[in-house]
């Protein structure tokens, strides 16, 4: 079983779309982390989500929303598709709300804005 | 303000050789300190994370790391190395108490037979 997971695996879309990606983790974690890699493998993180209430809000425009309909489920909508927003997006979990605890990721969604 | 440095971003290395990743990060407060491994195609997964304690830290797959308070710094190291290992390799670091969480830029080792 896999432990996070992301839907879609690729996303190819226009500009000025709007789009959604899905994570689901089945580890019990309290704790989902959405980021996102630029193609120079730089990660930074975006969001982050503790027992469905947000903790961490990055520099990230609000295009972006996340949202949390259970612990177990994050899933991120971005509004207005930029050539920019174009990146690998990974969701990540955490037993816990505490940045010691290890993260355990998702295989990733590869956006590619056209 | 808080950074993480990965001074190399491609390591070649023969097969059996050891290896050394470089990360230094800057920070004034007390940090945490992780290494996370992407192989192709895939999402990270931790190696090794530094808490408290000893400083020197081992990880999986024959992994260890050295944090060094003096020098902020924090290498990842492996004396002989296998094929693969090759992968990309993410220092992190973790400021608790002000809830960031920072990567590195990331080093491609390429591991040669």
């Amino acid at each position: 079983d896999t432990a996070v997971s992301q839907t879609p695996k690729y996303l190819v879309t226009q500009m000025g779309n709007d789009k959604s990606i899905k994570c689901e983790q089945n580890l019990g974690h309290d704790t989902m982390y959405w980021y996102k890699q630029d193609s120079k493998k730089f990660l930074k993180i975006m969001f982050s989500y503790n027992n469905k209430e947000l903790i961490i809000n990055e520099t990230v425009p609000n295009r972006f929303s996340p949202k949390s309909p259970d612990k177990a489920h994050l899933n991120l909508h971005i509004n207005s598709l930029e050539l920019g927003d174009s990146a690998v997006y990974f969701c990540a979990s955490s037993q816990e709300w505490s940045l010691y605890n290890e993260q355990f990721f998702g295989p990733g969604t590869r956006l590619t804005v056209l | 303000a808080q950074s993480v440095t990965q001074l190399d971003s491609q390591v070649p290395v023969f097969e059996e050789a050891p290896v050394e990743l470089r990360c230094n990060y800057s920070s004034s407060v007390s940090v945490y300190l992780f290494w996370y491994v992407q192989y192709p195609n895939q999402g990270l997964q931790l190696l090794l994370k530094y808490l408290s304690g000893s400083t020197l830290v081992k990880g999986i797959n024959g992994f260890e790391a050295e944090f060094n308070k003096s020098q902020t710094s924090f290498h990842l190291r492996k004396p002989s190395v296998h094929i693969s290992d090759t992968a990309e390799y993410f220092c992190a670091v973790s400021e608790g108490n002000f809830n960031k969480f920072y990567f590195g830029s990331g080093t491609k080792l390429n591991v040669k037979p």
